[in-house]
């Protein structure tokens, strides 16, 4: 599975739209790319998938660049409760649950 | 319905001894996933399960580490001769089947010390 990179933390105003960025230049075509984010003290929790298309559910909105080789995670009001760390995480769908990885992930703060 | 549960929540063990987790994953998944994130690190997949075989255990850190699934339910973590650099939150994830990645769902976890 490719690797991702993502910027270590991000802060984000109450109300803005929160942009999470994360590179995977290594992609393959059968790779998707998927969202969790995990709240503090909570287990990770999914957020969004795509593969090309960019994506959109009650959640957030997933960009994802024409070559595919970055997205960016669209969170359109942030609440104090979007605080967590947020992972980007490419993978093929057809593969077992070998060799995961998660990454360190962006810590998103959300600020009064 | 209810969600992944895992038990204990919270384990204080000394170095050298074992130590047993234990998952219930939601009903009728026959995937089950084990992970471990250490402080400050993503999280670091252990072993799957797809019923009660586990086709890939490369993620187990060492042999002190064993796995097993009964009945393609309840699934126990036992750890012997505990490490602090086993220090860690355990997670337990479930699925329907393991070949497709959503809907993967996590168990709060459970956090484990070794003194």
């Amino acid at each position: 599975d490719a690797k991702t990179t993502q910027p270590t933390s991000m802060d984000c105003a109450e109300g803005r739209a929160a942009n999470l960025p994360c590179n995977h230049s290594t992609i393959s075509g059968n790779e998707y790319v998927y969202w969790y984010r995990q709240i503090h003290s909570q287990g990770p929790q999914y957020i969004i998938h795509g593969l090309k298309n960019n994506e959109t559910n009650e959640m957030a909105s997933l960009i994802i660049t024409e070559d595919r080789k970055s997205s960016t995670l669209i969170l359109p009001h942030a609440t104090l409760r979007d605080t967590a760390v947020y992972y980007c995480i490419v993978r093929s769908a057809r593969t077992g649950a070998n060799n995961l990885f998660f990454g360190t992930g962006t810590r998103l703060t959300v600020i009064p | 319905g209810a969600g992944v549960s895992q038990s204990p929540s919270n384990k204080v063990t000394e170095k050298g001894k074992d130590v047993e987790l234990r998952c219930d994953p939601i009903s009728g998944h026959t995937a089950l996933y084990w992970y471990r994130q250490s402080l400050g690190q993503g999280l670091e997949f252990l072993i799957y399960f797809q019923g009660n075989s586990a086709p890939d255990k490369s993620g187990l850190p060492s042999d002190r580490f064993s796995a097993e699934r009964t009945g393609g339910s309840v699934s126990t973590l036992t750890i012997q001769r505990t490490q602090q650099e086993d220090s860690a939150v355990y997670l337990c994830a479930s699925s329907l089947e393991a070949s497709g990645w959503l809907g993967q769902y996590f168990g709060p976890g459970t956090r484990l010390t070794v003194t």
